[in-house]
C-alpha cells in the first residue's frame, strides 16, 4: 500500500506565487523525509530534506514543514519561477545504512506561469 | 565528478524477451539500488545491492532481478517481459546504502511492445 500520501496531483501557480505540496506518511520509523524534482528525461534530484527532530528547514525559495504528531510534511515554495516548473515527489525512509527504501509519494506536477 | 550512468537510455523489447540494464554508480559509492517509475504507480523500490549484496528486496516478482559486481556497477534484468514492464528503470548510488545520500541517474526507459 502507498506508505506516502502526497496531494495535489498537480498544480498550477502564477510567477512570483506560492507553491504548496502536502504530503501525509504513516510509518513512524521514518526519520528521513525528502523531496524531489524531476524534469523530462532526467532522474529525480534532491532538492531539500528534514529530520523529524525540527519542524522547520529552509534553503533558498524552499521551505519544509513537519508535524510529527499529525505525520504530516510539506515543501513550500516561494516566489515560484517558470524554471520550477516539474513534478516534485516527497519521500520517506528509515535511516541509517542498511539500504532501506525511499517510500515515495505519487508525484505533484507543477506549472508556474509567466 | 561523474554523476550516475545508466545505459542504454531507451530500449524496445517485445513481450517474452528479457532485458539487461546497466547503472554505473558514483565513483567511491558502493550501494546501488533500482526503482521502477510508472504514471500509475509511481517510484516503486526493487532491490538494493551493497558490496555485491542483495541486503534489500521490494515487492516485484520473481523474474525481477540484479547483481552487483566488485566494482560497484550494477545491473538489473528482467525477464520474460510483459506489457506491464514498460517503465522508465532508475538507479540510484549512495557511498554506504543510507538513502540520504542518494543520487539518481537519468533511467532507462524502456518499453515492451
Amino acid at each position: 500500500q502507498q506508505q506516502v500520501k502526497q496531494s495535489p496531483q498537480s498544480l498550477i501557480v502564477q510567477k512570483g506565487g506560492i507553491s504548496i505540496i502536502n504530503c501525509a506518511y504513516e510509518n513512524t520509523a521514518f526519520d528521513y523525509f525528502p523531496w524531489y524534482q524531476q524534469f523530462p528525461g532526467k532522474g529525480p534530484a534532491l532538492l531539500i530534506a528534514i529530520r523529524p527532530d525540527v519542524s522547520e528547514k529552509k534553503e533558498g525559495r524552499f521551505t519544509i514543514s513537519f508535524n510529527k504528531s499529525a505525520k504530516q510534511f510539506s515543501l513550500h515554495i516561494m516566489d515560484s519561477q517558470p524554471g520550477d516548473s516539474a513534478t516534485y515527489f516527497c519521500a520517506a525512509s528509515k535511516g541509517g545504512n542498511s539500504g532501506y527504501a525511499l517510500n515515495f509519494g505519487k508525484g505533484t506536477s507543477l506549472l508556474v506561469t509567466p | 565528478k561523474a554523476g550516475v550512468t545508466q545505459t542504454p537510455r531507451y530500449l524496445i523489447k517485445t513481450r517474452g524477451q528479457q532485458v539487461t540494464l546497466s547503472c554505473s554508480p558514483i565513483s567511491g559509492h558502493r550501494s546501488v539500488s533500482w526503482y521502477q517509475q510508472t504514471p500509475g504507480q509511481g517510484l516503486q523500490f526493487l532491490f538494493e545491492y551493497f558490496s555485491e549484496t542483495q541486503r534489500n528486496k521490494g515487492n516485484f516478482p520473481g523474474r525481477f532481478s540484479g547483481r552487483q559486481f566488485s566494482n560497484s556497477r550494477s545491473e538489473m534484468n528482467v525477464s520474460t517481459l510483459e506489457l506491464g514492464d514498460s517503465a522508465l528503470y532508475l538507479c540510484a548510488s549512495s557511498l554506504d546504502g543510507s538513502t540520504y545520500g542518494y543520487t539518481f541517474g537519468s533511467g532507462t526507459r524502456l518499453t515492451v511492445v
